[in-house]
């Protein structure tokens, strides 16, 4: 167990729909980082918080948008999904901006 | 440091070593990291490496670094079939010398134990 927790564990939704992700990191940790797994694309960088500010962006479409509330956990909101979006999504935190990365338990989205 | 490659498959029998091989792009220093992925589970962190080293030892595990080649592997001594899982290799990105969070991960290779 990496103390890094998401929820849902299993998201099933339509096309066009809009979902939350949810993320507390480790005890301490600061940053939060958002990565999603596919078949096709691998293991890709979306998005990095770091003390509730946005510190590095990567492959993340328009559609989708994350923050960092004050007590450190992340939210990463899906909005117009499409099939594509099928995915699972991890969440990962480090103590500071450079530290190593423990990932949770990812949550698996599925749209259909 | 955007394309970090790993060969997809792996089989070895219960007892012996497996090597699991990667190669980075970034020539800058940077820290490069194992992870391990086991079905239905997420990516747990295994090992990592500063690249101004050759080698770091864990227990089984063993990581060489060749700077010159940009290649890096993971020795797992004695495999057990409780290995079995997918290896991700990854390189932390750098800026302007900078080292920053993202990580650039390979494709993972699938390492079979068989008994």
């Amino acid at each position: 167990d990496s103390g890094v927790t998401q929820t849902p564990k299993h998201l099933i939704t339509a096309t066009g729909q809009r979902v939350t992700l949810r993320c507390s990191p480790r005890s301490g940790d600061l940053s939060v980082y958002w990565y999603q797994q596919s078949l096709d694309q691998g293991l890709q960088f979306l998005i990095q918080y770091y003390n509730g500010e946005e510190r590095a962006k990567g492959n993340i479409l328009e559609r989708f948008s994350a923050q960092q509330f004050p007590d450190l956990h992340s939210e990463l909101n899906l909005s117009s999904l499409e099939l594509g979006d099928s995915a699972l999504y991890f969440c990962a935190s480090s103590a500071n901006m450079y530290n190593e990365q423990f990932f949770g338990p990812g949550t698996r989205l599925t749209v259909l | 440091g955007e394309d970090v490659e790993q060969s997809l498959f792996l089989s070895v029998r219960e007892g012996d070593s497996s090597v699991i091989n990667c190669t980075y792009t970034d020539s800058s220093s940077t820290y490069l990291y194992w992870y391990k992925q086991e079905p239905g589970a997420g990516l747990q962190l295994l090992t990592y490496i500063f690249s101004n080293m050759d080698m770091k030892q864990d227990q089984r595990l063993t990581v060489l670094l060749n700077k010159k080649d940009k290649h890096l592997s993971l020795r797992i001594a004695d495999t057990q079939t409780g290995d079995s899982a997918i290896y991700f290799c990854a390189e932390a990105d750098r800026f302007g010398g900078s080292t920053l969070g993202r990580l650039y991960f390979g494709r993972g290779t699938q390492l079979t134990v068989w008994p």
